[in-house]
């Protein structure tokens, strides 16, 4: 069964630091995997995703098969970056159900 | 993403109590999903339908059943609440265009079972 993990439940940085939330996954096949952020008082929503190798908000995330990583990273960090982000995973076989990491919340301080 | 509600936001409810918690959406998609929310665990699949008559268990579906009553809407259902079900629930729903998906959360309903 698939997994996803991340390592940290909490990670602080000052503005105009760079960040970087980690994010582990397992799984045999080829994982479609995504970035969800939920910003206080907001729905949880679509960051980005590995397919489209897009940057959103300033954020990269590049897919790593060999580490079996997908760490979302930030060169300069923003105060309104602080949010609670999910690394999720869709299988290709049962395509539709993610499978979420634990979350991790970041703060950045001013 | 106001095009997916969910009703009651809040709710308390004492251990035994069947409550039901609605799900509704106006994006027209097929796919919906309900997820709980427990800090230090992530998001939790319960179930999931990809279409009216369609309904799959997911990672937690024990304690819980569902009912998709229409394309619009996915209720949950608690038929006995049991404390450990106090959680934050997220209902979502998803499409699949150009071989890529999106899901769109709804605001989440927070239960308190006493």
């Amino acid at each position: 069964a698939q997994r996803v993990t991340q390592p940290e439940k909490l990670l602080s940085v000052f503005k105009g630091a760079p960040v970087e939330l980690k994010c582990n996954y397992s799984y045999s096949g080829s994982p479609e995997l995504f970035w969800y952020v939920q910003y206080s008082r907001q729905r949880l929503q679509l960051l980005l995703r590995h397919i489209s190798r897009e940057s959103i908000k300033g954020f990269t995330a590049d897919l790593n098969k060999g580490e079996t990583s997908f760490h979302l990273k930030k060169p300069f960090a923003q105060e309104e970056d602080s949010a609670m982000y999910y690394c999720a995973l869709i299988d290709g076989t049962s395509y539709g159900k993610l499978t979420f990491g634990q979350g991790t919340i970041l703060t950045v301080h001013p | 993403d106001a095009d997916v509600t969910q009703t009651p936001r809040n709710r308390i409810t004492k251990t035994g109590k069947r409550i039901m918690l609605e799900c509704s959406q106006t994006k027209g998609h097929d796919r919906m999903y309900w997820y709980r929310q427990d800090p230090g665990l992530g998001l939790r699949l319960i179930y999931y339908s990809f279409d009216v008559k369609d309904i799959n268990k997911g990672e937690i579906s024990d304690g819980y059943s569902v009912s998709r009553q229409a394309q619009a809407k996915f209720s949950l259902s608690l038929e006995s609440a049991i404390p450990n079900q106090t959680a934050l629930y997220f209902c979502a729903t998803s499409d699949f265009r150009d071989s890529q998906e999106t899901q769109y959360f709804g605001p989440g309903t927070r239960l308190l079972v006493l």
